[in-house]
């Protein structure tokens, strides 16, 4: 059973720095992309962007100049900074597998497939 | 890569079926088959219903299908419970992940 588990600050003053960390349970951390998404109170998932067992990342353009997304494969942990925030930046802040490597096709399988329970990132003054 | 796009609302009576669409353009929906589509109810994380266009993971219910034309992939969801009151997206992939802006489907 794949499990997410995420945690971080959850309140911020403009300009700070959030920071998120997920951990992964049940699954073979080099199998898969892992994949930070939030969602504004009321309104859709924007994807921020994803990262490989090897370090390697993918942004989303609108975002990529201020995040930042690394991995720790030791833990099992993949982490999420995102500079300079603003209100702006509120939402809940998931994490999610983004592509899954399915050994028995022999493919790389793109999806969301396991999340994390979500945290509520409020930018205040 | 711009957003998808979703209607913001459909509705239908229990026992109905109902079609969700998305559109996105040749560049991805119509070139790629990395279509999926996600469920979300409020207050929980979202949860992924259809991968590549049309494959149901295990555990997802036969009632969900999922199908494409052209720039146009589509969420069918047949027998509908009250239980499937709740928000839907679809996402797709090329270089870079985008979902569609999510559709509220109300059973009557």
């Amino acid at each position: 059973q794949v499990q997410l588990q995420q945690w971080g600050a959850g309140l911020l003053k403009p300009s700070e720095t959030l920071s998120l960390t997920c951990v992964v349970y049940g699954a073979s951390f080099s199998g898969y992309y892992w994949s930070w998404i939030r969602q504004p109170p009321g309104k859709g998932l924007e994807w921020i962007g994803e990262i490989n067992h090897s370090g390697a990342t993918n942004y989303n353009p609108s975002l990529k100049s201020r995040v930042t997304i690394s991995v720790d494969t030791s833990k099992n942990q993949f982490s999420l900074k995102l500079s300079s925030v603003t209100a702006a930046d509120t939402a809940v802040y998931y994490c999610a597998n983004s592509r899954g490597y399915d050994r028995i096709g022999s493919y790389w399988r793109y999806s969301f497939d396991y999340w994390g329970q979500g945290t509520l990132v409020t930018v205040s003054s | 890569q711009s957003a998808l796009t979703q209607p913001a609302s459909v509705s239908g009576s229990p026992g109905q079926s109902i079609t969700i669409s998305c559109t996105g353009t040749s560049r991805d929906v119509g070139n790629y088959n990395y279509v999926s589509w996600y469920q979300q109810h409020p207050g929980k994380a979202p949860k992924l219903l259809i991968y590549e266009v049309t494959n149901r993971p295990s555990g997802v219910s036969n009632r969900f299908s999922g199908s494409k034309s052209g720039n146009t992939a589509s969420l069918t969801i047949s027998g509908l419970q009250a239980e499937d009151e709740a928000d839907y997206y679809c996402s797709s992939f090329t270089t870079n992940w985008v979902f569609g802006a999510g559709t509220k489907l109300t059973v009557l």
